[in-house]
């Protein structure tokens, strides 16, 4: 079976903190991916970044980064300089091979100014 | 080019009423996917068209939902007659067709359906 944990339900933090969102998931599988997904408050999820399980290297785009650990089974997404748009709910995803994805709980950004 | 499109955004009706969902994939997008968010917990997979054949329903929490890809074009999902659990939040999926060998889909999601059911 395949699960993803996301500890936080809510951070808050001011404007120019970083902040470090945690992605815990399980699998049998050695073959999977996984994915970060961000709404916004006017509700669509917006597909920011997908990783396989054969890709450890982490990934930096502007602000964002990404950590993945197989080691630790652990898929964690930074902000850096944090802004007020950074507003929103992200959900981390687990894909194996054909099946659909299985979402966390999500985790719940609020950036204030 | 235009994102997944859904109607309604929002959907208030009364128990043991009928409401339909649309989703409108991506152009192109062979694969089509529902999912569901209630209240708090986590998103929740319904069922999955490839074109207009149901791949895989097997999220589907029972027969008061009916999900149809005619032409493999936009799906509808019915929930006939809705119950109070029925309420939350539906989001429809879309992504490219399966290359050879390859699974490795990037599913692009809609704004959702909000529906309440009173």
């Amino acid at each position: 079976a395949q699960k993803v944990t996301q500890a936080q339900t809510e951070i808050s933090v001011v404007e120019k903190e970083d902040v470090t969102l945690d992605c815990v998931y399980e699998t049998r599988d050695t073959t999977y991916y996984l994915f970060w997904y961000k709404q916004p408050p006017s509700g669509e999820l917006v597909f920011l970044i997908r990783r396989n399980s054969f890709d450890e290297q982490n990934e930096i785009s502007g602000r964002y980064s990404w950590n993945f650990q197989k080691s630790t089974s652990s898929f964690n997404f930074t902000i850096t300089a944090s802004q007020v748009v950074d507003s929103a709910v992200y959900f981390c995803a687990l894909k194996q091979g054909y099946s659909t994805l299985t979402f966390g709980k999500g985790t719940m950004l609020l950036v204030s100014p | 080019e235009a994102g997944v499109t859904q109607f309604p955004s929002h959907s208030v009706i009364e128990k043991g009423q009928t409401v339909t969902l649309r989703c409108d994939p991506i152009s192109g997008h062979d694969n089509l996917y529902w999912y569901r968010r209630v209240m708090g917990k986590e998103i929740k997979f319904l069922l999955h068209f490839v074109k207009e054949s149901k791949q895989d329903e097997s999220g589907m929490p029972n027969n008061r939902f009916l999900a149809e890809r005619t032409g493999g074009t936009y799906s509808t999902l019915k929930v006939q007659p809705a119950e109070l659990e029925d309420s939350g939040v539906y989001f429809c999926a879309s992504s490219q067709p399966f290359g050879a060998g390859s699974h490795t889909d990037t599913q692009y999601f809609g704004p959702g359906t909000r529906l309440t059911v009173l």
